[in-house]
């Protein structure tokens, strides 16, 4: 079963502005995980928080994670139209071996 | 794609047919998975695995069989019993089975004919 549910499934801005994408997920967790994914490719790894974190950065990424409400945010700064790309969050559980995905956030950043 | 090869890109499988598809990495990796992607969906866990020799069974394994005989190939073969198996089809590896950071290769484009 998925693990992470993704929010808002769609998010159009306009170039400059910034997206926030959020992740909810069911169990408790070890680390959580946010990728990209260009249309007909496979996933590229942004960024990994761990349970004891609450905020990470890289470069434009900022995620924070609150495990107390299990969800976890990305925030992309001063997007950009290369930027378009589905975005999904995964979440693995302290007694499994496995990462599980949500459905993720489709962003169109328009130039 | 980090160092992970899936073959081929696109595949087309007649009714009643196995087909198997490929999945390569040279990072040295344990852990290795098979995702299956469905349009406009999240991915599926079909099965993984963390060792050679050893794989278990995701949400969505009937149908499906994989084998793990050299820590660098994990392959994946659909069945006939998948009745329902046109899907982008993406594999992944992670150095360890503490689920760090997972490795994708470009994923395969399964139809029927």
């Amino acid at each position: 079963s998925q693990q992470g549910e993704e929010d808002p499934q769609a998010l159009s801005i306009q170039e400059g502005e910034n997206a926030t994408m959020n992740c909810s997920y069911k169990t408790s967790i070890n680390n959580l995980q946010w990728y990209r994914q260009n249309s007909g490719r496979g996933l590229v790894h942004l960024i990994l928080i761990r349970s004891n974190e609450r905020e990470k950065h890289s470069g434009r990424l900022r995620v924070t994670l609150d495990t107390s409400k299990k969800s976890s945010s990305l925030l992309i700064t001063a997007s950009r139209a290369a930027d378009t790309a589905s975005y999904f969050c995964a979440t693995d559980a302290p007694n499994n071996n496995d990462m599980r995905f949500g459905a993720g956030t489709r962003l169109t950043v328009k130039p | 794609d980090g160092g992970i090869t899936q073959s081929p890109k696109y595949l087309f499988r007649k009714e009643g047919q196995n087909v198997t598809l490929s999945c390569e990495q040279n990072l040295n990796h344990d852990a290795m998975y098979w995702y299956r992607q469905d349009p406009g969906q999240g991915l599926r866990l079909i099965y993984y695995s963390q060792i050679v020799n050893d794989f278990q069974k995701g949400d969505i394994a009937e149908g499906y069989s994989v084998s793990r005989e050299k820590k660098e190939s994990f392959p994946l073969t659909v069945t006939s019993a998948q009745k329902n198996p046109t899907a982008f089809y993406l594999c992944a590896s992670s150095g360890t089975a503490t689920n760090e950071k997972l490795f994708f290769g470009s994923g395969t484009q399964l139809s029927v004919l």
